[in-house]
């Protein structure tokens, strides 16, 4: 099974950081990686999918690149709706990344 | 609007059986893959189970395969999970989710709908 690597495991930064999330799979996944945005208590959002699409209807300071093995979702401007859990899927066996909670600091 | 409501959440005893659905609604549900997932609490997302527009294809997860069944009914669009021999870790919060088909991810989820698996 193709196994995914997430990190960080929690971020702290502040409104207006730049933030970037790393992903990584144990063998080639092409561009079939999708991050998902989860806020507590909520179900997961599809944010970014084929590693670098943004989803309808999400703010363009989301992006995605990467193919491969190394995959990497950046907010340029991060922005108080922000602060949740990020999650990386990847396509090929739908396995997700551990997560990345994003805090306030 | 695309809707996904899950139901028959709640708890079960160790080695004992539950039924989840899926109502589906706002798209043609006969054209997608349906997807469970699900989140034990204070933890991550984890992938149970596919199946495709047809039920042609079905695949599950590791940790649920031999004792959990996914299906659908196209004709009341719906889905179905099947669980029998509940452990003690599959309480969780179970979504269901639906396969984008241009897009490769996960589209749309419904609200999740809880399992508590305790004697």
């Amino acid at each position: 099974d193709i196994q995914m690597t997430q990190s960080p495991s929690t971020l702290s930064a502040s409104v207006g950081d730049r933030v970037t999330i790393t992903c990584r799979a144990s063998q080639s996944i092409s561009s079939w990686l999708a991050w998902y945005q989860q806020k507590p208590g909520k179900a997961p959002k599809l944010l970014i999918y084929d590693a670098s699409s943004l989803e309808s209807g999400v703010p363009s300071r989301f992006s995605g690149s990467g193919s491969g093995t190394e995959f990497t979702l950046t907010i340029s401007s991060l922005q108080p709706d922000d602060f949740a859990t990020y999650y990386c899927q990847q396509y090929n066996s739908y396995l997700f990344g551990q997560g990345t909670k994003v805090e306030i600091k | 609007e695309v809707q996904l409501v899950e139901s028959g959440g709640g708890l079960v005893k160790p080695g004992g059986s539950l039924r989840l659905s899926c109502a589906a609604s706002g798209f043609t549900f006969s054209s997608y893959s349906m997807n469970w997932v699900r989140q034990a609490p204070g933890k991550g997302l984890e992938w149970v189970s596919s199946i495709s527009s047809s039920s042609s294809y079905i695949y599950y997860a590791d940790s649920v395969k031999g004792r959990f069944t996914i299906s659908r009914d196209n004709a009341k669009n719906s889905l179905y999970l099947q669980m029998n021999s509940l452990r003690a870790e599959d309480t969780a919060v179970y979504y269901c989710a639906r396969d984008g088909t241009v897009v490769r991810g996960f589209d749309y989820w419904g609200q999740g709908t809880l399992v508590t698996v305790s004697s």
